[in-house]
């Protein structure tokens, strides 16, 4: 059975900092990865996808690395802003998707 | 483009009393995924629905059922329900499970509240 972990649970930080989250998963048979943000009460808003052949995508401010054969995954975000305070979730799909439980960012000012 | 689309955006039912929830998939999706997040909880997999079929179900009790449709909406029922059953019900589509490497997409969820 597949368990998707994600640490660190929660993480503030001031504006300007670069920072790091990482999502380690157990099994590696994995299609791809992919990585959301979502805001209070909100739906999931997707920010990358890994496919399982690849080792890293960027967007923007955002660079997110795939290692399968460790079953780990970085999401990377450079100069960060109050907006982007939110609580991001990776997961993994292998037929279905399956989710880590999120890492609760704060960005202050 | 219209993306995911979820109806109701908000759900206030008694307890016992059945509740259904409906997803519009993104044009051309196939895939529909249905998840279940209670306050302050990760999201659960609840069901996976592929061009019709159903293909996987997450350690829910069969109360949760559901349905896909040949546009390939699909349909969430919660049975008998109980107060523990309310959370945001988040809906995803992609296209096929046949091409597995492409991005799933979230509806803004229905808000369940079970009184």
């Amino acid at each position: 059975k597949q368990e998707v972990t994600q640490i660190p649970a929660a993480l503030s930080v001031p504006e300007g900092e670069n920072l790091v989250l990482n999502c380690s998963f157990t099994d590696s048979a994995i299609y791809n990865l992919q990585w959301f943000r979502q805001d209070p009460g909100k739906g999931l808003t997707s920010l990358l996808l890994i496919q399982s052949s690849q080792r890293e995508q960027t967007s923007g401010r955002l660079n997110a690395s795939l290692d399968k054969s460790s079953g780990r995954s970085t999401l990377y975000i450079a100069a960060s802003q109050p907006g982007d305070s939110a609580t991001y979730l990776c997961a993994v799909e292998e037929g279905d998707m399956r989710f880590g439980a999120g890492t609760r960012l704060t960005v202050k000012p | 483009e219209a993306g995911v689309t979820q109806s109701p955006t908000h759900l206030i039912k008694t307890r016992g009393q059945q509740a259904t929830l409906r997803c519009s998939p993104i044009s051309g999706h196939t895939s529909v995924y249905w998840y279940q997040q209670a306050l302050g909880l990760g999201l659960q997999f609840l069901l996976w629905y592929d061009e019709g079929e159903e293909r996987n179900r997450g350690n829910f009790p069969p109360r949760f059922s559901g349905r896909q449709f040949p546009n390939y909406s699909s349909e969430l029922n919660v049975n008998a329900l109980e107060l523990e059953d309310s959370a945001l019900y988040l809906c995803a589509s992609s296209l096929a499970a046949s091409r597995p490497n492409t991005e799933a997409f979230f509806g803004q969820g229905t808000r369940l509240t079970v009184v």
